[in-house]
């Protein structure tokens, strides 16, 4: 597909389990984000990848929190240890750089119960 | 507090009539964009202004952006029902030259336009 695809579309755990979701950008994007949405709220910056550069992490709320990314394409966000808390919507993102135009996936709805 | 803030929270109205909603930021920006996110999912980016331009056109959007006062507009004309979504500002920052390339979005404006 020539969009950005997320897996999974929903995942329910239990409180202290670790979750890995993943995320497939648009073929050639050099940048890759990944955010937050709580219910109601507006989106919380969590990490960006720009090409080989070091990520920006400053946006994880926690060492729970890591995201890897292989070269330019997928990348995945493991949160440990899952609370309760870090039920929402994660939403990754792509571009090119310097256009900045981001291409949104569908989202994947944490539920941790 | 957010780079990017909408003014209003909400907004309510009639098919046909125009929807207004403001955006106001705090620090230099290379570019301010506008996106629509339907059913809590699936943002879709509308409409992109440089920090060199006053006003854009796309379809039935306009966006004027005031660098003094550092606020945006997003203006739709002859809503639709269509139209209910909510609406994100989101600003690339600008720095020592060159743009770090990372948005930050605001909280949004919820609107709701009745048939």
């Amino acid at each position: 597909g020539a969009g950005v695809s997320q897996s999974p579309s929903n995942k329910v755990t239990e409180k202290g389990k670790d979750v890995e979701l993943r995320c497939d950008p648009i073929s050639g994007h050099t940048a890759l984000y990944w955010y937050r949405q709580r219910l109601g709220q507006g989106l919380e910056f969590l990490i960006y990848f720009q090409g080989n550069s070091a990520p920006d992490k400053s946006g994880l709320p926690s060492d729970r929190f890591s995201a890897e990314r292989t070269g330019e394409s997928v990348s995945t966000l493991t949160i440990q240890r899952t609370q309760q808390e870090d039920s929402a919507v994660y939403l990754c993102a792509s571009g090119t750089r310097g256009y900045n135009e981001q291409f949104f996936g569908p989202g994947t709805r944490l539920t941790v119960l | 507090s957010q780079q990017g803030e909408e003014d209003p929270q909400a907004l309510s109205i009639q098919e046909g009539e125009n929807a207004t909603m403001n955006c106001s930021y705090k620090t230099s920006i290379n570019n301010l964009q506008w996106y629509r996110q339907n059913s809590g999912r699936g943002l879709v980016h509308l409409i992109l202004i440089r920090s060199n331009e006053r006003e854009k056109h796309s379809g039935r959007l306009r966006v004027t952006l005031d660098t003094s006062k550092k606020s945006s507009s997003l203006l739709i004309t002859a809503s639709r029902a269509a139209d209910t979504a909510s609406y994100f500002c989101a600003t690339d920052a600008w720095a020592g030259g060159t743009s770090y390339g990372k948005l930050t979005f605001g909280q949004g404006t919820i609107l709701t336009v009745h048939p």
